[in-house]
């Protein structure tokens, strides 16, 4: 069954950029869509963007200028960054698989604080 | 954006007991091709979600069947018939026919 495993700095300082990588296993990267979704402390899911292995890209307009979402398929991960952040970017940041359109298997899920 | 509405935020159930959860949703959800692209997940305490229903009312792999979804168009229900002490968590419904996809607000599930 695939697994996901979120990685990156736990701590990140305002107006720098946040980096998080997504290894995937048990399964290939090369085929569904791959997505990143975070959840700010004792709030609801916000779903950032999806990625497909061909590297094709979409966005939630309200993170668009700031998000980029790549994939590098010779190590099955895809990773975030995400720029200019602010103390509302705090949040668990979690990769999922987006298989037709539902998000089945989901990485535990890491924790990104903005702080200086 | 499509917005999803969850009623109630929160429930406290006793064991054994059903419960019932409602999502509303500011467009349809129906797509041309027959599809209603309505998903629930539960998020346990410390845990990522994990998908319940797709699609409406159909579970998925392994999901017991005290957990029933139903609905269409822009009104859903996610129904337990006897919640068990696994069951607490956060509940929230969640549309795919439009991008950005968007999550209801939660339904906080107490015993």
């Amino acid at each position: 069954q695939v697994q996901l495993q979120e990685s990156g700095p736990g701590l990140v300082k305002p107006s720098e950029t946040l980096s998080l990588t997504c290894t995937v296993s048990g399964g290939s990267i090369n085929s569904d869509y791959w997505s990143w979704i975070r959840q700010p402390p004792g709030k609801g899911l916000e779903w950032i963007g999806y990625i497909y292995y061909s590297g094709s890209t979409n966005y939630n307009p309200s993170l668009k200028s700031r998000v980029t979402i790549s994939v590098d398929t010779s190590k099955n991960q895809f990773s975030l960054k995400l720029s200019s952040v602010t103390a509302a970017d705090t949040a668990v940041y979690y990769c999922a698989r987006l298989a037709d359109y539902e998000f089945d298997f989901w990485g535990q899920g890491t924790l990104v604080t903005v702080s200086s | 954006d499509i917005v999803m509405t969850q009623t109630p935020l929160s429930l406290s159930v006793t064991p054994g007991q059903p419960a019932s959860i409602s999502c509303k949703s500011s467009q349809s959800l129906l797509h041309s091709v027959g599809k209603t692209y309505l998903y629930w997940y539960l998020q346990k305490p410390g845990q990522p979600p994990q998908l319940l229903i797709y699609e409406v009312s159909n579970r998925f792999s392994g999901v017991p069947d005290r957990f029933s979804g139903s609905g269409s168009g822009t009104d859903f229900t996610l129904k337990i018939s006897r919640v068990e002490a696994e069951d607490v968590g956060v509940y929230y419904c969640m549309q795919s026919i439009h991008l950005p996809l968007t999550f209801g607000g939660g339904t906080k599930v107490e015993i």
